[in-house]
């Protein structure tokens, strides 16, 4: 069955500091791979996605995120996190051999960034 | 990017009452589009997937009857909560999937509060 992890329900990070979340991923074939990210009461919002090409995909504000197909993981990436960044992340994954636009999503990630 | 709104962003009412939730695309054409509902500090779980002009395909243990699911148009879709109960509150977001280059696009959300 297609599932998308985030193994860790928070992430804790000092500001100015590099963070990381994590996704990985089980679908079979080449998956499409996004991540978004959700303010309190607010729709998500697109950071990036990568669907092929160069395993390094860079999207919006500084957020990048690599692609690694030998370890199903798809994690995101800031060299220097902000207080602003605080937010609910979400990994999702779409199967384009599904025949369906689905995506299915992870369970999301709490990220803190202290000052 | 892409715009698509909901309306309303919150709504209360009682144990009993229909509500209705419009989904807007603003700025582009939309084949299909997708409804979600989200649990406080929970992922999106799928509800329904609708193109347009046919019914929608629901997910399984989602009460087609209850939640109504039209879309109307390429830029218009409605989510009605028919007979609601405090179970039913929970926040509801729809997305459309741009038949341009197939991405999803969520809005920004409806909070529903059943009393």
């Amino acid at each position: 069955a297609q599932s998308v992890a985030q193994p860790e329900d928070q992430v804790n990070v000092a500001e100015g500091n590099p963070l990381t979340v994590k996704c990985t991923y089980s679908v079979s074939g080449n998956p499409y791979l996004f991540w978004y990210v959700q303010y309190p009461n607010r729709g998500l919002q697109f950071l990036l996605k990568y669907i092929t090409g160069d395993n390094l995909v860079k999207g919006s504000y500084g957020f990048e995120a690599e692609f690694n197909k030998s370890q199903t993981s798809f994690h995101l990436k800031k060299p220097s996190a902000l207080v602003s960044d605080s937010a609910l992340y979400f990994c999702a994954v779409r199967d384009p051999n599904s025949g369906t636009y689905k995506y299915i999503f992870g369970t999301g990630t709490r990220l803190k960034v202290l000052a | 990017g892409a715009v698509v709104s909901q309306h309303p962003s919150w709504v209360i009412c009682k144990s009993g009452t229909s509500v209705k939730i419009e989904c807007r695309s603003l700025d582009f054409q939309a084949t299909t589009m997708f409804w979600y509902r989200q649990f406080p500090k929970q992922s999106l779980m799928l509800m329904a997937t609708s193109n347009e002009g046919s019914k929608a395909t629901y997910e399984q243990g989602v009460e087609k009857d209850k939640f109504l699911i039209n879309h109307a148009s390429l830029t218009l879709s409605t989510l009605t909560v028919t007979s609601a109960h405090p179970e039913d509150s929970s926040f509801y977001i729809c997305s459309f999937r741009d038949r341009q280059n197939n991405e999803q696009f969520f809005g920004p959300g409806t909070r529903l509060t059943v009393l």
